[in-house]
């Protein structure tokens, strides 16, 4: 059974720096592009960033292009998202999501979330 | 640009059905959409992906309640023998040049 579980969210300062993990279990990880959500308190879900099976190919929401890295490591079956130079805006619960592509890429499976607050 | 749009809010009574929209702005027209619910306390879960044609593919133990077709511009999706669970927010994407795309949900109310 797919389960995607992230992880590594706090509480943290403006400016400082954080680093998301997500665990992959019961599917082929590294056959599939995985993305990362998000979802500010009281706000509709935001794209981050996606990245493609193999690590070769990534993609960043504007929001977080320069700041934010995703990358992945398919012999532990981990996602990551570095997150630098992080803004009060950039509070928000943090999804995993499992990617497939079919006239696009769309999201089939989501983790739970990892809450992630930038806060003085 | 590509944008997705959702009315905010929907309503329906329990045991009945509802149909939600999302509409593709000009130009865009002929893309597939996902669906996905957001239910209070919990995790998103994908439901199904509709295709320009009406044809839909289902997530993983989606419940026949939960339908989906589409029309021009417009996707939707729809639930009969509406449950109190189903209480929850739906949002619809698609996917446009290196960019992934939300709508900005529909919070749906079972009275």
């Amino acid at each position: 059974q797919e389960q995607l579980v992230e992880s590594g969210g706090g509480v943290v300062q403006p400016g400082r720096s954080l680093r998301l993990s997500c665990s992959a279990s019961g599917f082929t990880f590294s056959s599939y592009g995985m993305q990362w959500v998000r979802q500010a308190p009281g706000k509709g879900l935001e794209w981050v960033a996606i990245i493609s099976h193999d690590g070769t190919d990534t993609y960043y929401s504007e929001s977080v292009k320069g700041r934010f890295s995703i990358s992945r490591d398919n012999s532990k079956k981990m996602l990551y998202l570095q997150m630098n130079s992080l803004r009060v805006e950039d509070t928000a619960v943090y999804y995993c999501a499992r990617g497939f592509y079919s006239l696009g890429w769309f999201i089939d499976y989501w983790g739970q979330g990892t809450l992630v607050t930038v806060s003085a | 640009q590509l944008v997705l749009t959702q009315s905010p809010s929907a309503s329906a009574s329990l045991g009945a059905s509802v149909k939600l929209t999302c509409t593709l702005n000009s130009g865009h027209s002929s893309y597939a959409i996902a669906w996905h619910q957001l239910q209070p306390e919990k995790g998103p879960r994908y439901l199904m992906k509709i295709n320009s044609d009406g044809s839909h593919s289902k997530g993983d133990g989606i419940p026949d309640r939960f339908s989906g077709s589409s029309s021009g511009a417009e996707r939707y999706l729809t639930i009969s023998s509406l449950q109190s669970e189903d209480e929850a927010d739906y949002y619809c994407q698609t996917w446009g040049t290196g960019v992934q795309v939300f709508g900005g949900g529909t919070k749906l109310s079972v009275l």
